[in-house]
């Protein structure tokens, strides 16, 4: 256990519902991140948070996807209108960025979404 | 960030070192190598990292040879729990995230 919760585990829901999947990072980490895994690849980069405010945002992310850290703490991931190309895994890492040295980021078990 | 290079797939014998190489022949002055796993079904850990120096922690060791264009990731006695996919990211932007490649299945074997 990483102390990165994700929940729920897995989602299962019909093509064109919204879902809506959180990130409870480490309490005392400014950063916060969201990945996509597909079966057989590496996460893909998704965006990340430093503190409350969203900082980058990959070209993967439609309009139809949505994130906020609302007071810097939890992060939550919306999907609109579901397809069946956004089943994957959805992670979350977080991590404390200070000075100039590097910082590892500590990622949760990841919610499973699977679009029927 | 750097391009990384890794085999797809290696074996070990439990209780013998794993060797996990990484090509990264692009690499540049301030970016630095990380390690990280993914044990089947869960999320990635981090392994270890390092920029120019070999680098030890409770986990493994990292070696990174002198012109910077490649490193080994060295699990010292490997156990049947280490059977993961292993990734080699080299990251200097930033804002740190972390671009994965497909990585090397390593699979340790009784």
């Amino acid at each position: 256990d990483t102390g990165v919760s994700q929940d729920p585990r897995h989602k299962i829901t019909k093509r064109g519902q919204n879902v809506t999947f959180r990130c409870d990072p480490i309490s005392e980490h400014n950063r916060l991140y969201w990945y996509r895994q597909t079966l057989g690849q590496g996460p893909e980069f998704l965006t990340y948070f430093q503190n409350e405010a969203q900082l980058e945002k990959s070209r993967l992310l439609s309009d139809r996807f949505s994130a906020e850290r609302p007071k810097g703490s939890f992060s939550t991931l919306e999907i609109q209108r579901t397809e069946q190309g956004d089943s994957a895994m959805y992670l979350c890492a977080s991590s404390l960025v200070s000075g100039g040295a590097k910082d590892e980021q500590y990622f949760g078990p990841g919610t499973r979404l699977t679009v029927t | 960030d750097a391009k990384t290079t890794q085999p797809t797939s290696m074996d070990c014998a439990e209780g013998r070192a794993a060797n996990l190489p990484c090509n990264h022949s692009t690499i540049s002055g301030n970016e630095y190598v990380y390690w990280y796993r993914q044990i089947h079904s869960q999320g990635p850990q981090y392994i270890i990292h390092g920029l120019k120096n070999n680098e030890t922690n409770e986990m493994a060791s990292l070696i990174i040879t002198e012109d910077r264009k490649s490193s080994t990731l060295i699990l010292p006695h490997a156990t049947l729990r280490d059977t993961a996919v292993y990734y080699c990211i080299v990251n200097g932007g930033s804002n740190y995230k972390l671009t994965f490649g497909k990585g090397t299945l390593l699979t340790v074997n009784p």
